[in-house]
């Protein structure tokens, strides 16, 4: 099973700042990663696909790169409504998993 | 427009089953697999398994082999999983999800409370 770490678990940041959050691998993945962004009693959505493709419809403030076991996202010019969890996913190999989640608190 | 629309919340006593329906809308049923995924309250998210409509094959996470079932109805457009011997740790919400590799459609999310 390939295990995901993402770090930081949690950040405070205050609006417009930028943030990163990388998600390592435990062995290589190519690109198969996606993040996702979860707020409080909503489902997943979509943010970046294949490690840096942007999702229909997603802020151009968030991207995301990298390829092999390290891979980063990146939000650029923080708002309010970017408060949630962020989570990592690989689909290089069943069974599918998840990085632990990374909680992003705006100040 | 995708949609995907999950079976109201349940409760359920330890040892018992649930069953979680997911209908889905806005595109060919049998052209995207579906996965399940389930997140404990103030946990993360678990995958459970995955199956493709278009055959109804099956795979499952080693974790829930032997107590998980998915299984589809094309003629409703509809995938279930079903949970057996529930455990109190069993307490989620239980989301299913477009797959294709990328999760790019999710669920409302079904609540199952395990409780005595």
């Amino acid at each position: 099973e390939i295990v995901l770490t993402q770090s930081p678990d949690f950040q405070s940041v205050t609006p417009k700042e930028k943030i990163t959050i990388t998600c390592r691998a435990s062995q290589s993945i190519g690109n198969s990663l996606h993040w996702y962004q979860q707020k409080p009693d909503q489902s997943p959505k979509l943010l970046i696909k294949y490690a840096s493709q942007s999702f229909s419809g997603v802020p151009s403030r968030f991207s995301g790169s990298g390829s092999g076991t390290n891979f980063t996202l990146t939000i650029n010019g923080l708002e309010a409504e970017d408060a949630a969890a962020y989570y990592c996913h690989q689909s290089s190999g069943l069974p599918y998993t998840f990085g632990q989640g990374t909680n992003l608190e705006i100040k | 427009q995708v949609q995907l629309v999950q079976s109201g919340a349940e409760v359920k006593k330890p040892g018992a089953s649930v069953k979680v329906s997911c209908k889905a809308s806005g595109y060919t049923f049998t052209r995207s697999y579906m996965h399940w995924v389930r997140q404990a309250p103030g946990q993360g998210l678990e995958w459970m398994g995955i199956i493709d409509p278009s055959g109804g094959s099956t795979s499952y996470a080693q974790k829930f082999q032997g107590r998980v079932t998915m299984t589809r109805d094309t003629s409703t457009s509809t995938v279930y999983m079903e949970l057996s011997s529930l455990r109190s740790e069993d307490t989620a919400v239980y989301y299913c999800s477009r797959g294709g590799p990328d999760f790019d459609y999710w669920g409302q999310g079904t609540l199952v409370t395990v409780s005595s």
